[in-house]
């Protein structure tokens, strides 16, 4: 079955640096979504990429995905303590809700 | 407006037992999901209700079934709990039928099998 390799498993940076986690597949995606976990808490839902070579952000987030549709990436600009937590890409399909989730890049932040 | 809710929050059961998980979905929404979320890694799709059918499986064996109700919320059974059941169990609704939609997870219910 389809599956989404995510790296780096994980980061840790210095308060204001910024913060990148890839998000990668041998098969070309329907679309891809991206979800935050804070610690102890449930993923929720960041943003949807649907086109090829989109790019949205979100204040200091930007999300791409790629030409070929078969990557993705989250960028953090100068993070800050509140973007601690885990992200997760995530494929959706098309035809189900059915979400395959990657395996995550956890990010702590030094103050 | 209430987001979507699971109980309980936590549990603790011995090996071999049955347990069973509820999810409400958030208002509005028609389709339920269940995920399995170990230690340190990523949520796994367990299955989705949709009009009160199991419309996708993901691989998980037969101990883990479920139902929908006509008021859209659901049900987890997990029977002959093994060890390695131990997880966090997400649950996430959507709308017509989640297909290429965002959806909203609950906070989890913590299964702790000893």
């Amino acid at each position: 079955g389809q599956q989404v390799m995510q790296i780096p498993q994980y980061q840790h940076v210095q308060e204001g640096e910024d913060f990148t986690t890839y998000c990668n597949s041998s098969t070309t995606l329907s679309n891809i979504q991206w979800y935050k976990q804070r610690p102890g808490g449930h993923p929720v839902f960041l943003i949807q990429l649907v086109k090829s070579g989109e790019v949205k952000k979100q204040k200091r987030l930007t999300f791409q995905f790629g030409e070929a549709k078969k990557n993705s990436s989250l960028h953090i600009t100068a993070t800050q303590t509140t973007d601690v937590g885990t992200y997760f890409c995530a494929l959706g399909s098309s035809n189900t809700g059915k979400l395959i989730f990657g395996q995550g890049t956890t990010l702590q932040v030094k103050p | 407006d209430a987001g979507v809710t699971q109980s309980p929050t936590h549990l603790i059961k011995t090996r071999g037992q049955q347990v069973t998980l509820r999810c409400s979905p958030k208002s509005g929404h028609d389709t339920v999901s269940w995920y399995q979320q170990a230690l340190g890694q990523g949520p796994q799709f367990i299955f989705q209700y949709y009009e009160e059918e199991e419309r996708q499986r993901g691989n998980f064996p037969d101990r883990f079934s479920g139902h929908q109700f006509p008021n859209y919320s659901s049900e987890l059974n997990v029977n002959a709990l093994l060890l390695g059941d131990s997880a966090l169990y997400l649950c996430a609704s959507s709308f017509l039928g989640g297909r290429g939609n965002e959806q909203f997870f609950g906070p989890g219910t913590r299964l702790t099998v000893l």
